[in-house]
């Protein structure tokens, strides 16, 4: 699987916005790039993803870079909520393993 | 829809002991997944099931270590003759199984503590 990089942490105020990187330079044209966050004592949750094309849902924007080699999850208006370990995660749409597979993340802190 | 659930939520046991947890997928959902994960690490994958048919085993997963998912809807993960290193978190995630890439859905975890 193709590998990422990511900062261990980040921190930002409340209500402020969030730009989390991930670099991504050996992704294969199938690969899609996902996002899950895991909130203290809880399990992981899906967050976003995108291919080639920007992606807005509720909870974030995906902007991927135009030769895909790294991408930024945009939290608009960061809460105390947001405060979570951030995974970027490659998967092969064609020909991908089932299995997520993560690295250790960006811990994100929010600053009241 | 209820998420996914697992029991226990917390396991201290002593060495050499075996251990059992159960998860009840998202219903209707046809694929699940156990993961481990320890302290300051992002989850590690174990095992998948499509169905009641078990696809991939990750070679984390021991002689000790047997997942069953008898009728194709809950799962279990049993521990045979525990060892501290086993103290981890224990995820299930459960997927719709249409796609490769479809959204994963965690259960909170059951924590295990070996003593």
């Amino acid at each position: 699987d193709a590998k990422t990089t990511q900062p261990n942490s980040m921190e930002s105020n409340e209500e402020e916005p969030v730009h989390l990187p991930c670099n991504h330079s050996t992704i294969s044209g199938t690969d899609y790039i996902h996002w899950y966050r895991q909130l203290p004592s809880q399990g992981p949750e899906y967050v976003i993803h995108g291919l080639t094309s920007n992606v807005n849902n509720r909870m974030a924007s995906l902007a991927i870079a135009e030769d895909r080699k790294s991408s930024t999850l945009i939290l608009h208006r960061a809460t105390l909520r947001d405060a979570a370990v951030y995974y970027c995660i490659l998967r092969d749409g064609d020909f991908g393993n089932e299995k997520l597979t993560f690295g250790t993340g960006t811990r994100l802190t929010i600053i009241p | 829809d209820t998420g996914v659930s697992q029991d226990p939520r917390h396991k201290i046991t002593k060495r050499g002991q075996n251990v059992t947890f159960r998860c009840d997928p998202i219903s209707e959902h046809n694929r699940l997944y156990w993961y481990r994960q320890t302290l300051g690490q992002g989850p590690e994958f174990l095992t998948y099931f499509q169905n009641e048919a078990q696809l991939e085993k990750s070679r984390l997963l021991s002689d000790r270590f047997s997942a069953e998912r008898p009728k194709g809807s809950f799962s279990t993960l049993e521990i045979q003759r525990t060892e501290q290193g086993d103290s981890a978190m224990y995820l299930c995630a459960s997927s719709r199984g249409l796609r490769n890439t479809d959204t994963q859905y965690f259960g909170p975890g059951t924590r295990l503590t070996v003593l």
